[in-house]
């Protein structure tokens, strides 16, 4: 049974920092591997896809890798900013496409 | 679009009542998710369909849920009878062929009194 960890489970930076949030799964037949944003009392928001072929994606001040062989996706924030303040989630997929996700890291960037 | 629908944003019920959540996916997915989040154990998938179809309900707690999803525009969730440890929130996502991005629905908040 896939099981999904992040570590930290908090983290609170000053603005300006760059910083690296953790994810680690159990079995490496994933599909895909999700990072999600969730701000309190909402939805959650898709930040970054990657599939199993692929290393890393970007978007703006995100980056997110994969590998896949020791079962971890790192995910980059650069320069943060207060706006980047909620929970990030990662999910992977895997046999029976269902989401199996993460038990989050919550992040607060101080002004 | 619009995104993913999902009514009512609010919900309290007394234990015992018949609940109802309803869930509108973005047009042209043909994968639905029904989640559950709770602060004890995190976002748990329920059950999801494939072209209306369900593929795996493994996740729904027990026989008193119950989903459908009647054609490729609407889903419902169902709890009979609702109890106190249901209370938590619902959320819905849909997807293009169940390998790509899920985009969520803003959620049900359900609390059983």
């Amino acid at each position: 049974k896939q099981e999904v960890t992040q570590i930290p489970a908090a983290l609170s930076v000053p603005e300006g920092e760059n910083l690296v949030l953790n994810c680690s799964f159990t079995d490496s037949a994933i599909y895909n591997l999700q990072w999600f944003r969730q701000d309190p009392g909402k939805g959650l928001t898709s930040l970054l896809l990657i599939q199993s072929s692929q290393r890393e994606q970007t978007s703006g001040r995100l980056n997110a890798s994969l590998d896949k062989s020791s079962g971890r996706s790192t995910l980059y924030i650069a320069a943060s900013q207060p706006g980047d303040s909620a929970t990030y989630l990662c999910a992977v997929t895997g046999h029976g496409q269902n989401f199996v996700f993460g038990p989050g890291t919550r992040l607060s960037v101080l002004p | 679009d619009a995104g993913v629908i999902q009514s009512p944003r609010h919900e309290v019920t007394e234990m015992g009542q018949e609940v109802t959540l309803r869930c509108k996916p973005i047009s042209g997915h043909d994968y639905l998710f029904w989640y559950r989040q709770t602060m004890m154990r995190g976002l748990e998938l329920l059950i999801y369909f494939n072209n209306n179809v369900p593929i795996d309900d493994s996740g729904m707690p027990e026989d008193r849920f119950s989903a459908k999803m009647p054609n490729a525009s609407f889903s419902t969730l169902k709890i009979q009878p609702s109890e106190p440890r249901d209370s938590a929130v619902y959320f819905c996502a849909s997807s293009f062929l169940g390998l790509y991005e899920q985009y969520f629905g803003p959620g049900t908040r359900l609390t059983v009194t």
